[in-house]
């Protein structure tokens, strides 16, 4: 039950696109079509942004988006702005009926 | 709206156990399979448990496995941890969290603190 690996940081000014990558195997990952990502801010409670690799559930903006190819995952986040700046994690659903969570990854907004 | 709120959280000895509860509210709390999930202090999320919306079928993290039981009460809306043999490394923020078909981890409590201090 390794965590999927994700880059420690990513930043970006304000406008532009980012995106955070969300590694697995074949077990998680790459086996289901599983991926969902949670966007979290200190002291506060992660939230869905993205589900089943792609769909976004209501309330999410629509600035984020998800994609899959083969063993990773990777969110992108459009149009940056001074609101998205906090963790991100990945998750997955995975062979052993578990689920495991990405390292997360801290956006800056410069 | 849905609301989740867990409690039961406090400071307990290495070694001694600690229960933890989650009441749910504005859902249909037995048709919801349920999570737990735990974050140590400025570090990461992590996948603890997940039991399925009836309780036929719970799954566990390696590192809680053995020591750690997740359980429901759905005649009282309630999700529970039981959690003995504490160590240190059990330090974390406790969420509990809906399940939507198995798929994704949907709505979260605003989690209870447990610290395993001497």
């Amino acid at each position: 039950q390794s965590a999927l690996t994700q880059p420690a940081s990513v930043s970006g000014s304000p406008g532009q696109s980012i995106t955070i990558s969300c590694t697995g195997t074949s077990s998680d990952v790459g086996g289901y079509n599983y991926v969902s990502w949670y966007q979290q801010y200190p002291g506060k409670a992660p939230k869905l942004m993205i589900y089943d690799v792609s769909n976004r559930p209501s309330g999410a903006s629509n600035r984020f988006s998800g994609s899959k190819s083969g063993n990773t995952a990777s969110l992108t986040i459009s149009g940056l702005q001074a609101e998205d700046e906090a963790d991100y994690y990945c998750s997955s659903y995975t062979s052993s009926s578990t689920r495991v969570f990405g390292t997360g990854t801290k956006v800056t907004v410069l | 709206q849905v609301q989740l709120v867990e409690s039961g959280g406090g400071v307990v000895q290495p070694g001694r156990s600690l229960r933890l509860s989650c009441a749910a509210s504005g859902l249909t709390f037995s048709n919801y399979g349920m999570h737990w999930v735990r974050q140590a202090p400025g570090k990461g999320l992590e996948w603890v448990a997940v039991i399925w919306y009836d309780g036929s079928n719970k799954y566990y993290a390696d590192s809680v496995k053995g020591r750690f039981t997740i359980s429901r009460d759905n005649s009282k809306n309630t999700l529970f941890l039981q959690m003995n043999s504490l160590r240190a490394e059990d330090t974390a923020v406790y969420y509990c969290v809906t399940d939507r078909g198995n798929r994704y981890l949907d709505l979260w409590g605003r989690g209870t603190l447990v610290i395993v201090s001497s």
